[in-house]
């Protein structure tokens, strides 16, 4: 089975910072995906990543197949950016495998 | 319609109810799955269907009935429920197996 870690598990930064979240998982992989989850709330897919490099508005995010890490990273960041942020990854058939997320708090 | 919506959105039921979550899309998906998530912790995998066929079932208990009518809809029916069963009921959608995968909003469960 898929081990994901991710870093920082708590992050948290002044409005206007730029903020990196790494992931990394111990087993190759078809897709990785980028989920935002607010408070109580349900779960919103950022990215879906096979290679490369994503980029929506403020959101980048980049995958590494060969080091099996990926990396999302906020550009200017703002309060309404403050969720947990989770990657998760596709072995194949399965549903998806999750990180524990990272609980991110931007400060005005 | 990219949504994925899921009813109720809040279930407080003792545990000898029963009662069923809902959960529909109208993308054309054909594969739907059941999550649960308990606080502070990432989801799990409960159930996986597949052109309306059950694929995975993660050791998931009896209790927990899932039912795919068609291909829009998918039902996670409830019955004899324990406390440590309260959790947040995620269900999702994609294009097949291994596609991108569009959640609902979840349904928050209370036993009591």
């Amino acid at each position: 089975k898929n081990e994901v870690e991710q870093s920082p598990q708590n992050l948290t930064a002044q409005e206007g910072e730029f903020i990196t979240i790494n992931c990394s998982y111990s087993v190759g992989i078809s897709a990785l995906h980028w989920l935002q989850q607010h408070p109580g709330g349900g779960i919103v897919s950022l990215f879906m990543l096979s290679s490369g490099k994503k980029k929506h508005g403020r959101l980048i995010a980049t995958i590494n197949i060969q080091e099996k890490h990926s990396s999302l990273h906020i550009t200017a960041s703002h309060p309404r950016d403050s969720a947990v942020y989770i990657c998760a990854v596709n072995g194949g058939a399965d549903g998806l495998t999750f990180g524990k997320g990272t609980h991110l708090i931007i400060q005005p | 319609d990219t949504e994925v919506t899921q009813t109720p959105k809040h279930l407080v039921m003792g545990m000898t109810n029963k009662k069923s979550l809902k959960c529909e899309q109208h993308m054309g998906h054909r594969a739907m799955y059941w999550y649960k998530q308990k606080a502070k912790k990432p989801p799990e995998l409960m159930f996986v269907y597949s052109y309306e066929k059950l694929s995975i079932n993660e050791s998931v208990p009896s209790r927990f009935s899932p039912e795919c009518p068609n291909s829009s809809l998918l039902n996670l029916h409830l019955h004899a429920l324990q406390p440590e069963d309260s959790a947040l009921y995620l269900c999702a959608s994609s294009q097949d197996k291994g596609y991108e995968q569009y959640f609902g909003p979840g349904t928050r469960l209370t036993v009591t």
